[in-house]
């Protein structure tokens, strides 16, 4: 079975500029959950969507949205591009929302210049 | 107080030896508990959920106390392949907040 896949692998930005980040859920899978691993810090939780909603989001500024298709793969949009966004984005999926197990692709690894 | 804590390490143990990690949780409504791995620079994965009666796969066993608010994974007859970041992590509420609250981790190197 496939696991989550995430596009692409890394993505070199300069400031101000915006990027878009993938992902594809495992099959069946119908919660997608960003999120972000800066350099020396845990991961924090950044947006979940699950059937095609937003469901929550993190304490991030709003330049940082995204959205579910109706296949269930997920985009990161991360808008006005500052130095302290350079990090690792992981997209997480699960059977649905609540205490599933949630299991991670592989990340896309984003550098603003 | 973080909303889970764990001692950062790291733990250098030789092979063979048994080596536990411990985590706390600052949320009573916390519902589900995870033990997650991460090798360097890789995604987290899966290592095993953690039950209230406590459970074992193979060599790991993990156990959680709710009326103290934590959680602990056991490692015995350590393999050199064991070496990784160890995560704790919590999801809260019964799963309406949906996210994953993670430790910052505890790094473990086994040694030949």
């Amino acid at each position: 079975e496939a696991g989550v896949t995430q596009s692409p692998t890394h993505l070199i930005k300069t400031r101000g500029q915006q990027a878009t980040l993938r992902c594809s859920p495992i099959s069946g899978h119908t919660s997608v959950y960003w999120y972000q691993q800066a350099l020396g810090l845990g991961l924090q939780f950044l947006l979940w969507y699950d059937e095609g909603e937003e469901r929550n989001r993190g304490n991030f500024p709003p330049r940082f949205s995204g959205r579910q298709f109706p296949n269930y793969s997920s985009e990161l949009n991360v808008n006005a591009l500052e130095l302290e966004d350079s990090a690792l984005y992981l997209c997480a999926s699960s059977w649905g929302p609540g205490v599933y197990e949630q299991y991670f692709g592989p990340g896309t690894r984003l550098t603003v210049t | 107080r973080k909303e889970v804590e764990q001692d950062p390490g790291p733990f250098n143990v030789p092979e063979g030896a048994t080596v536990a990690f411990n985590c706390t949780y600052s949320n009573s409504a916390s519902q589900s508990f995870f033990w997650y791995r991460q090798d360097c620079r890789k995604e987290p994965k899966l290592l095993m959920s953690v039950y209230s009666s406590g459970n074992e796969d193979g060599r790991f066993t993990a156990q959680l106390n709710r009326a103290s608010q934590y959680i602990s994974l056991l490692i015995r007859d350590s393999k050199l392949s064991d070496s990784a970041t160890y995560l704790c992590v919590v999801n809260l509420d019964g799963g309406s907040q949906g996210n994953l609250i993670f430790g910052k981790g505890t790094k473990l190197s086994v040694k030949p």
